[in-house]
């Protein structure tokens, strides 16, 4: 069965801090992505990566960077933790085709 | 960038009913996906849709890509307690690369 895994379901950090979101999948996919989840506003897209070592701006890049060291994880951060930043975070990866696999989730509560 | 326009916003239904709620977007798309979102969850991928027209069904949920390609609709038929959850509509496209575009998500309630 097919798995992305996210390091933490819940995190607490405080202002200023900087935070390491982990994303780990087993389907060997080229794609991977991660989302912010905001009531009303749906999943927007924060950064995205094709392959090992690439990344790409989604629609809402700023205070946050990634990185993809190895092609099953794809980590992103949160350089200085603002509460804006307080919000559901969804990593997904993608093969071939069009079908996005999501991990569970983190709730970030920036403090 | 490209927009959906998912409604409605939320549904408070009876156990039994069926649902429809619908996803609009300013230009067309090749590809409509509908996902749902179990709480606590992330989202799951329920349909596919490759075809303008094209009706497709996955247990007592059918879904439809408009013929404009520019809409699609979800219904469930005899909905029930595990209906619950957020069901987003998605168009996948080409963009500088393959995305998927989100709608803001129909909330749904199911009262047993």
């Amino acid at each position: 069965d097919v798995k992305v895994t996210q390091s933490s379901r819940y995190l607490v950090k405080r202002t200023g801090e900087k935070v390491f979101l982990e994303c780990v999948q087993d389907m060997d996919h080229e794609n991977m992505f991660w989302y912010r989840q905001d009531p009303g506003l749906g999943l927007r897209l924060i950064y995205f990566s094709y392959d090992v070592k690439m990344k790409e701006k989604g629609d809402i890049p700023e205070g946050y960077s990634v990185s993809r060291e190895k092609k099953e994880r794809f980590s992103l951060i949160l350089e200085s933790a603002s509460t804006n930043q307080t919000s559901m975070y969804l990593c997904a990866s993608r093969g071939t085709n069009e079908k996005l696999f999501f991990g569970s989730g983190t709730q970030l509560s920036v403090l | 960038g490209q927009q959906l326009n998912q409604s409605p916003q939320s549904m408070f239904i009876q156990e039994g009913e069926d649902v429809s709620m619908n996803c609009t977007s300013s230009s067309i798309f090749n590809t409509w996906l509908w996902y749902k979102q179990d709480p606590g969850e992330g989202p799951v991928l329920l349909i596919a849709l490759y075809k303008a027209g094209e009706l497709t069904s996955n247990g007592r949920l059918t879904a439809q890509f408009g013929i404009t390609r520019k809409d699609s609709f979800l219904n469930i038929s005899a909905s029930i307690p595990s209906d619950v959850g957020i069901y987003f509509c998605a168009g996948f496209e080409w963009a500088g690369g393959f995305k998927t575009i989100f709608g803001a998500g129909t909330r749904l309630f199911v009262k047993a």
